[in-house]
């Protein structure tokens, strides 16, 4: 069964850069594109961005500026860097597995963890 | 962007009632159409890939329909693990996007 698990600060002060990173168990990272979704507290789900275990990343243009991610297939994990936070990047952040193939959906996910952005 | 708009945003049902909820998208993406269910502090849950094939262990009372831009997802007869909020997904391009939830709440 594979497994996904977030780990990171859940405190960020404004400005700084939230740094997380997910560690997958129980399967292979390779031949997987893996993803970053976060959800502000009540309200719905965004994608953050996806990686390729080659290393190939594909960012949402509104966060574009702001994010970096990577990917360590020795560990198997990947990571997520998001530069400047502010107050709106408050929020559940989630890693999922997109299935085998960029069209296909997130199978399996971590369980989130919660990042809030506060002096 | 592909928007994905669903209807209703919220939704009142009674164990036992068959129930639909919409997902339309604001250009065609074909089948590329997925359903994820999600309960109070947990992750979602992928019910439904590719408009209708069901995912490995999602019951059966589950179903999806559509193509193009038109999509439902179908609860046959609401159980009561069934309250929950339902999102759907297209990967037909980037960005992935969702539509912006369904709460299936108790009547």
């Amino acid at each position: 069964q594979v497994r996904l698990q977030e780990s990171g600060p859940g405190l960020v002060k404004p400005s700084e850069t939230l740094s997380l990173t997910c560690t997958v168990s129980g399967g292979t990272i390779r031949s997987y594109y893996w993803s970053w979704i976060r959800q502000p507290p009540g309200k719905g789900l965004e994608w953050i961005g996806d990686i390729y275990y080659s290393g190939s990343t594909n960012y949402d243009p509104s966060l574009k500026r702001r994010v970096t991610m990577s990917v360590d297939t020795s560990m198997n994990q990947f990571s997520l860097k998001l530069s400047s936070v502010t107050a709106a990047d408050t929020a559940v952040y989630y890693c999922a597995r997109v299935g085998q193939g960029a069209t296909t959906p997130f199978d399996y996910w971590g369980q989130g963890t919660l990042v809030t952005v506060s002096s | 962007d592909i928007q994905l708009t669903q209807s209703p945003s919220s939704l009142s049902a009674s164990v036992g009632d068959r129930v639909t909820i919409t997902c339309r998208a604001s250009q065609s993406i074909n089948s590329y159409l997925n359903w994820y269910q999600q309960k109070p502090g947990k992750a979602p849950n992928l019910l439904i890939y590719a408009a209708s094939s069901l995912q490995s262990g999602v019951p059966s009372r589950f179903s999806g329909r559509g193509s193009g831009t038109d999509f439902t997802l179908t609860i046959s007869s609401l159980q009561p693990e069934d309250f929950a909020t339902y999102f759907c997904q297209q990967t037909y391009r980037t960005p992935r996007t969702f539509g912006q939830g369904t709460k299936l709440e108790i009547k």
